[in-house]
């Protein structure tokens, strides 16, 4: 089936260290995306990518890091730099717009619940 | 940058009642999406809308689209305590998608 996989789906971090969670989808869509959601919050824009080896900031890329080497992956690394990293992070992923499936719904992981201990 | 804001942001209502949730958006957006969220779950798509006047519905819930005011609406009909969730809207901007701040809809007995 296709769909978009997160994982872990829970990782704790101890202070000082980087941890990467992973994103993959098998829907052969161009665009991919990385949201951070806090407790009872909505969800706040950290990286977005269009193609392969290109990506944007979102609102608060400070302290995170990605790569898109591959169109079906983009993994999202939690530096040490990031001081307040506990939240849920979600992944999604969309046909390109203008592509003949665009208008088509967004696909969202199912989570990673990241706590710094 | 696209803003998107939504209104209101905490929602409780009784069965049976109606009520609307509002999302406005700063500049043109290329598709209006709304989503449903439980607790300590991933977004479930409801709707994506394309264009001036846009309506679908689903169940108890209608979306609407006025791209000349910049306003989205969601529309609950009846309410049954099975729409207690969180509701966010979202727009894009040649693929940068912002999310509103969502509505934490309570539907009580």
């Amino acid at each position: 089936d296709g769909g978009i996989t997160q994982s872990p789906k829970y990782l704790f971090r101890k202070e000082g260290q980087n941890v990467t969670l992973s994103c993959e989808q098998n829907l052969n869509h161009d665009a991919m995306y990385w949201y951070r959601q806090d407790p009872g919050q909505g969800l706040r824009l950290i990286y977005y990518s269009q193609i392969v080896n290109d990506f944007q900031k979102g609102d608060i890329a400070e302290g995170y890091s990605v790569s898109r080497e591959k169109k079906e992956s983009f993994p999202l690394t939690v530096t040490s730099a990031q001081k307040n990293p506990t939240a849920f992070y979600l992944c999604a992923s969309t046909p390109m717009l203008g592509s003949p499936s665009s208008g088509n719904t967004i696909y969202f992981g199912e989570g990673s619940w990241l706590t710094v201990v | 940058e696209l803003k998107v804001e939504q209104n209101p942001l905490f929602l409780s209502m009784q069965e049976g009642k109606n009520y609307t949730i509002y999302c406005n958006y700063s500049t043109t957006s290329d598709r209006l999406y709304w989503y449903r969220q439980d607790p300590g779950k991933s977004l479930e798509s409801l709707f994506v809308l394309l264009s001036n006047g846009a309506v679908k519905q689903e169940g108890r819930l209608m979306a609407s689209l006025d791209t000349k005011a910049r306003l989205s609406t969601l529309h609950i009909t009846a309410a049954v305590h099975d729409l207690s969730a969180t509701y966010f809207c979202a727009g894009t901007v040649y693929n940068d998608m912002r999310f509103g701040a969502g509505t934490r809809l309570t539907v009580k007995p």
